[in-house]
């Protein structure tokens, strides 16, 4: 069955850091997330991706988040200049245009240190 | 603004007990969305369900059942007969966004814990 499939699972990176977070969203997907879950809490949207571009982000979704789809099946995440609060899971997620659930990948953990 | 309440923190049964899961929505959009996803100890979410806002059956999988209550924007999840692999982390979501496109954007509610022993 197809799914979505993220690395690194675990990630540690010193405070100030770039760490670029990627995923492999299911092949005939148009739409793709971001989520994060800081440890024993919710599930929060990042921000969604279509066509190309941004189609919509959460005001966690500062200036030093980026995404991009560099080829036809990588989406990445980038925190530019990680901080001690971007300790994370991070949900990478894809859905179809005729299917209605998001599938989610297994989660990349950052640690900032 | 949409929201998902878990009033559930944490529950604990004893395994072939049966527990339900409560999740309360809020949303003024007519036609919604609404989700299930396990999150097991290894951390990844698992689907498990969706529920559009025009089907109010309620639905059976095995030892999963949920009931959707729009009077009362509610939709519970019921374990019959718990084992201990039941043991994780459930969250109820509620999409924003357009089926009919495929665009999905998750509220999720904080989450119940279910510890289910031998």
């Amino acid at each position: 069955e197809p799914e979505v499939t993220q690395t690194p699972s675990h990630q540690v990176t010193q405070m100030g850091q770039e760490v670029i977070l990627r995923c492999v969203p299911i092949s005939n997907h148009l739409y793709f997330y971001w989520y994060r879950q800081i440890l024993g809490q919710k599930v929060e949207f990042l921000v969604s991706f279509y066509n190309n571009e941004i189609s919509e982000k959460s005001e966690i979704f500062d200036d030093q988040f980026s995404v991009e789809r560099p080829d036809g099946s990588n989406f990445t995440l980038k925190i530019r200049s990680t901080k001690l609060e971007d300790s994370a899971m991070y949900f990478c997620a894809s859905s179809a245009r005729d299917r209605g659930e998001a599938f989610f990948g297994q989660g990349t953990r950052l640690t900032v240190v | 603004a949409q929201k998902v309440t878990q009033a559930q923190t944490e529950i604990s049964v004893v395994e072939k007990e049966d527990v339900t899961l409560d999740c309360v929505y809020e949303t003024r959009d007519t036609t919604y969305y609404l989700f299930w996803y396990k999150q097991p100890p290894s951390g990844e979410l698992v689907f498990l369900i969706r529920r559009n806002s025009f089907d109010e059956q309620n639905e059976i999988s095995g030892r999963y059942s949920w009931n959707f209550q729009k009077s009362t924007s509610s939709f519970n999840f019921t374990i019959t007969a718990s084992q201990v692999v039941d043991s994780a982390v459930y969250f109820c979501a509620l999409s924003e966004g357009d089926m009919n496109t495929g665009f999905q954007k998750l509220v999720f509610g904080t989450g119940t814990r279910l510890l289910v022993s031998p």
